[in-house]
């Protein structure tokens, strides 16, 4: 069974850091892209970042550029967020995903809070 | 940026048929996907690549493609497809993605 969890989500103040894990199972991890995937409260969702299967490609949102880094460790099948200078409009559910072009299939989801 | 548009909401009856539009410049030379999202709930994926349906996905839930506009049709609809749906596409300038704004599928 194909599985993604996240972790590391929580409250932060705004400016601050965080860093969300995903783990992954269930297929070969390093035959495929992964993303990050987000949703603010009542909003629609946002593609964030993706990662080359061997992290060699890293592409990102324009919203995060500079302040969002995606890594991942191909020999513990997981993937990885760096949020630096986090803002109140990072509020949101992150999902880590699976990317073939497509997002199957999706990970329960991490909430992040920026708000002092 | 690229942008995928989509109608705020569609509301049908039950039975009925609902039709979802996504439009975008690109849409011709990219595959289109689509998603349904029930509250409190990840996404799914209900049609990949213009119009296959994965394995699970009931046989009520197609797809077509015409030009820069995609539509997902939902035939027969039930109250359990009171959703919000989504559609999705490569980024037609980098290896990024793109979705749409979501629409909200409104069973009467």
């Amino acid at each position: 069974e194909v599985q993604l969890v996240e972790s590391g989500g929580g409250l932060v103040q705004p400016g601050g850091s965080l860093r969300l894990s995903c783990a992954v199972s269930g297929f070969t991890f390093n035959y495929y892209w992964m993303s990050w995937v987000r949703q603010a409260p009542g909003k629609g969702l946002e593609w964030v970042a993706n990662i080359k299967k061997d992290g060699s490609e890293r592409n990102y949102v324009d919203s995060v550029k500079g302040r969002f880094t995606i890594s991942r460790d191909n020999a513990k099948n997981s993937v990885f967020l760096q949020m630096n200078s986090l803002r109140a409009e990072d509020t949101a559910v992150y999902y880590c995903v699976r990317d073939a072009g497509w997002f199957d299939p999706w990970g329960q989801g991490t909430l992040v809070t920026v708000a002092s | 940026s690229y942008e995928l548009t989509q109608p705020p909401s569609v509301s049908v009856s039950p039975g009925q048929t609902a039709r979802i539009t996504c439009s975008g410049d690109a849409l011709p030379n990219q595959y289109a996907y689509w998603y349904q999202q029930k509250p409190g709930q990840a996404p799914v994926l209900v049609i990949s690549k213009d119009s296959e349906r994965p394995s699970g996905i009931p046989e009520r839930f197609s797809g077509s493609s015409a030009g820069t506009t995609v539509t997902l049709i939902i035939s027969g609809v039930q109250a359990e497809d009171e959703a919000d749906y989504y559609c999705q596409s490569p980024d037609s300038n980098s290896n990024g993605r793109v979705f749409g704004g979501g629409t909200k599928l409104t069973v009467l």
